[in-house]
């Protein structure tokens, strides 16, 4: 059974960089058919997805984060990360990796758990 | 803001019917049939309930139905169970090769 886990540090002062791990277990993140995904949630408010990865490194980003966010994958690892740079409050939420289905269906059906990430000083 | 609307909440009694709306535009529901839905209770990660518009994963309940017409998707949920009660949220492929959600839902059950 599939399963995703995120990792990270809880706190990131304003201004440096948020890096979080997302490691897969179960099945291979190189399958040549699935991508895999970035969301976030703010407190109180809704999700927002970040950017989406392939195992052969092609990217899918918002355009509002395109210049802050970098995914990258790790297939000897069976992981792929997120660094958001430049951090401020607002990046303040409740972070996910998932596994967004393959041949186009641009849905996430399996999820991690989440982890929660605080922009402060 | 949001790029697809949703009302902020819905409610109805147990056992009866209620639909979400999700309103968007010619650039993501309207040009694409992309459309899923995510059922997330207090303090969980969502679950993925409906994709590409109207097909339910495997091992989620056919009480949950949905539709597309222009420029607006709608989730049905039939015979309204307590444990319905949740946040959902619509999200749609939009151009290009990006993905929106919607502001979420909540459900309660009276």
């Amino acid at each position: 059974q599939l399963q995703l886990q995120e990792s990270g540090p809880g706190l990131v002062k304003p201004s440096e960089t948020l890096s979080l791990t997302c490691t897969v277990s179960g099945g291979s993140i190189s399958d040549d058919y699935n991508w895999w995904g970035w969301i976030r949630q703010t407190p109180g408010m809704g999700l927002n997805w970040i950017g989406s990865i392939f195992y052969s490194g092609a990217t899918h980003y918002i355009s509002s984060l395109r210049s802050r966010a970098t995914i990258s994958v790790d297939t000897s690892k069976n992981q792929f990360s997120l660094k958001l740079n430049s951090v401020t409050a607002a990046d303040t939420a409740v972070y996910y990796c998932a596994r967004q289905v393959g041949g186009g269906v641009w849905a996430f059906d399996i999820w991690g758990r989440g982890t929660r990430v605080t922009a402060s000083s | 803001q949001s790029a697809l609307t949703q009302p902020a909440s819905v409610s109805g009694s147990s056992g009866q019917s209620i639909t979400i709306s999700c309103t968007g535009t010619s650039s993501n529901i309207g040009g694409h049939d992309r459309v899923s839905w995510y059922q997330q209770h207090p303090g969980k990660a969502p679950q993925l309930i409906i994709y590409e518009v109207i097909r339910r994963p495997s091992g989620v309940s056919n009480r949950f139905s949905a539709s597309k017409s222009g420029n607006t998707a709608s989730l049905t949920i039939s015979g309204l169970q307590t444990e319905d009660e949740a946040d959902y949220y619509c999200a749609s492929h939009g151009d290009v090769n990006i993905l929106v959600f919607g502001g979420g839902t909540k459900v309660t059950v009276l």
